[in-house]
């Protein structure tokens, strides 16, 4: 099984929206409505941001959202702000009843 | 509010097995609503999804392709632990390794502190 695809960096500026691409299989992605996606600081554990595609967990703010369209996930993050400045990974439920992580994107707000 | 406390060697020699264990607060782990997941992360490799317990009437693992004929993941209900076995490491076993909870549908919402595990002689 392969990691799912991400783009190795996006960038925007304060106040701009971005999404960030996560490019799977119809053996994972396209099969099922379960991409996570991840929020990660240096030095910190990942933090939930999405789940079930496009469901935040509570505490999660509304700038994040998510969408699925075939084989791709995606996630936008709006009113970009400085602290959005992190690494976001995408996750996904595989065949085999296994999960998958992508390579990571590193966002970098300009 | 859970909690995962991980604890285990830092250094593991080569062809030797990683032990790290992942003890419980605020919930159970014999719970039927949520797996218990480990997961690894490297600059090389980036985040890597090792395998998972969960208990639903039954006791049940699931485990990445990439490391299933090295790994054990066992949950411990006496001591409210799990735990990891990952044998005849090789320095690309080099990692932070994880242990998480998923509350179901990939809620990924608790993860314990890290352990960062070098594989050297």
């Amino acid at each position: 099984q392969s990691a799912l695809t991400q783009p190795a960096s996006v960038s925007g500026s304060p106040g701009q929206s971005i999404t960030i691409s996560c490019t799977g299989t119809s053996s994972d992605v396209g099969s099922y409505n379960l991409v996570s996606w991840y929020q990660q600081h240096p030095g910190k554990a990942p933090k939930l941001i999405i789940y079930e595609g496009s469901k935040r967990p509570s505490g999660v703010s509304n700038r994040f959202s998510g969408s699925k369209s075939d084989n791709t996930a995606s996630l936008t993050i709006s009113g970009l702000q400085a602290e959005d400045e992190a690494d976001y990974y995408c996750s996904s439920f595989a065949r085999s009843s296994t999960w998958l992580f992508g390579g990571g994107t590193k966002l970098t707000v300009l | 509010q859970v909690q995962l406390r991980q604890s285990g060697p830092g250094l593991v020699r080569p062809s030797q097995t990683l032990s790290l264990t992942c003890a419980i607060s605020g919930d159970s782990v014999s719970t039927n609503s949520a797996a218990w997941n480990w997961i690894r992360q490297s600059p090389s490799r980036g985040l890597e999804w090792l395998g998972r317990t969960y208990h639903r009437s039954a006791w049940y693992n699931d485990y990445a392709v990439s490391v299933r004929s090295r790994i054990t993941i066992n949950p411990d209900p006496s001591k409210n632990q799990v735990s990891l076995q990952l044998n005849s490491v090789t320095p690309e076993d080099t990692a932070m390794y994880y242990c998480a909870r998923d509350g179901g549908s990939g809620l990924v919402d608790v993860w314990g502190q890290g352990t960062s595990v070098t594989v050297s002689s």
